[in-house]
């Protein structure tokens, strides 16, 4: 299947810092990519659609200004945490699925685990 | 608004068994349905994929079926390994491509 890469697997970050994780397609080029949020013993919770050359478009209550996501190529997009606080750890994972060659499999990235101290 | 439940949260089973995880829905207009394995602290792994046309996907000693007449799809897993145990999670892709998930199926399969 395809393959998408995720960095770094885990930080740990100050509060008040930002943190940027990446999300790489390696065999495919990604115009869309997902970016979700688990919570212990929970579902994986769509934060945003991730649009290459264009903006994110974001599900109803994740603040775009804290949750900065760049999409500038099609293998790569990012998500910035800015000004993390506690309540922002958690469990990051990205995922796409390479439509252009007509499959809608989704793939996910090993997914970033998230400590603010 | 889709919702996915995913029942039971969680199973434990001898080395061996053959054993059935579930899923339902309340939306059957899908695209897809895909189940895939989740390790503590690790992405997702995709398993199977159904489209919304298709009854059932078959790899290996995973089967997994689809009624979307009734909401409910189920993962079929014969001859459990202890290399089976881990969190089983549904994702269902409606028209606007994100997948809703369930919260899962933690497996465990006992030596």
């Amino acid at each position: 299947g395809a393959v998408v890469s995720q960095h770094p697997s885990w930080v740990i970050c100050k509060s008040g810092t930002s943190v940027k994780i990446e999300c790489r397609s390696l065999d495919f080029q990604a115009t869309t990519m997902f970016w979700y949020r688990q919570f212990p013993k929970q579902s994986l919770m769509l934060m945003a659609t991730s649009n290459e050359g264009s903006k994110a478009t974001y599900e109803q209550g994740v603040e775009k200004d804290k949750f900065l996501i760049n999409h500038a190529s099609l293998t790569l997009s990012t998500l910035t945490v800015t000004s993390a606080h506690p309540e922002d750890s958690s469990f990051y994972i990205c995922s796409s699925d390479p439509r252009t060659v007509g499959n809608t499999e989704a793939f996910f990235g090993q997914g970033t685990r998230l400590t603010v101290v | 608004k889709q919702e996915v439940t995913q029942i039971p949260a969680a199973l434990s089973v001898p080395e061996g068994e053959n054993l059935v995880l579930n899923c339902s829905f309340t939306d059957s207009a899908i695209y897809n349905l895909q189940w895939f394995r989740q390790d503590p602290g690790k992405g997702l792994t995709s398993l199977l994929l159904i489209q919304s046309s298709q009854r059932e996907q078959t790899s290996g000693r995973l089967n997994a079926s689809l009624d979307k007449s009734s909401g409910r799809s189920t993962l079929y897993i014969a001859a459990s390994q202890p290399g089976d145990s881990a969190t089983y999670l549904c994702g269902i892709q409606g028209g606007s491509e994100k997948l809703v998930f369930g919260k899962g199926t933690k497996l465990t399969v006992n030596p």
